[in-house]
């Protein structure tokens, strides 16, 4: 079965610094997709990131980088020089890659708190 | 464009009565997906939709949880007999799978938080 593991429940830190954001996964698949949404006080889930398993790169968004380290089945999440607006609850996610549509399998998050 | 949209906000209602919970997905997305999120905790899959088809239900946590999406646009998402532990936030995403590329990115609704007291 598939499973992914968000270890930090909450982190808490002051604005402009540094901030990763680990995610484990498993499957059985060779073939998969990994995303990472984040869930602001809204509560909509907003789409960040798809990665395909095959796909290895890392990955660079303006101030978001993503590392994908298939060894280790670990997709972690890193938010350079955090704002307040970061603020937010992350879920990284897993679904095979059959085709057409397949759902989801979430994490439990990580609340992420940045202070000013 | 318009982004997925669920009605209503909120639901409060009794324990034993039948709920409703209606979700319009992004034009021309042909799946559709429900999702459950109790508080502090992931998503978790119920069902989803390919067309006016369910392709996969096995989320459905019992029989008093039903689905349909009769057109292959709108979904409703039916529960009855209602329970307190049936209490979460119920999330509606669509996506746009492209056949023979293996990609599906689901873009999710603002979620129905339903409460039974």
């Amino acid at each position: 079965a598939q499973k992914v593991t968000q270890a930090q429940t909450e982190i808490s830190v002051v604005e402009k610094e540094d901030v990763t954001l680990d995610c484990v996964y498993e499957t059985r698949d060779t073939t998969y997709y990994l995303f990472w949404y984040k869930q602001p006080p809204s509560g909509e889930l907003v789409f960040l990131i798809r990665r395909n398993s095959f796909d290895e790169q890392n990955e660079i968004s303006g101030r978001y980088s993503w590392n994908f380290q298939k060894s280790t089945s670990s997709f972690n999440f890193t938010i350079t020089a955090s704002q307040v607006v970061d603020s937010a609850v992350y879920f990284c996610a897993l679904s095979e890659a059959v085709q057409g549509a397949q759902k989801l399998v979430f994490g439990q998050g990580t609340r992420l708190t940045i202070n000013p | 464009g318009a982004g997925v949209s669920q009605t209503p906000s909120n639901k409060v209602t009794e324990k034993g009565k039948y709920v409703e919970l209606r979700c319009d997905p992004i034009s021309g997305h042909t799946a559709l997906y429900w999702y459950r999120q109790s508080l502090g905790q992931g998503p978790e899959f119920l069902i989803y939709f390919q067309g006016t088809g369910a392709a996969d239900d096995s989320g459905l946590p019992n029989d008093r949880f039903f689905a349909v999406r009769p057109e292959g646009s709108v979904s409703t998402l039916k529960i009855q007999r209602t329970e307190r532990g049936d209490s979460a936030v119920y999330l509606c995403a669509s996506s746009s799978p492209q056949s023979g590329t293996n990609t599906d990115t689901q873009y999710f609704g603002p979620g129905t938080r339903l409460t039974v007291l």
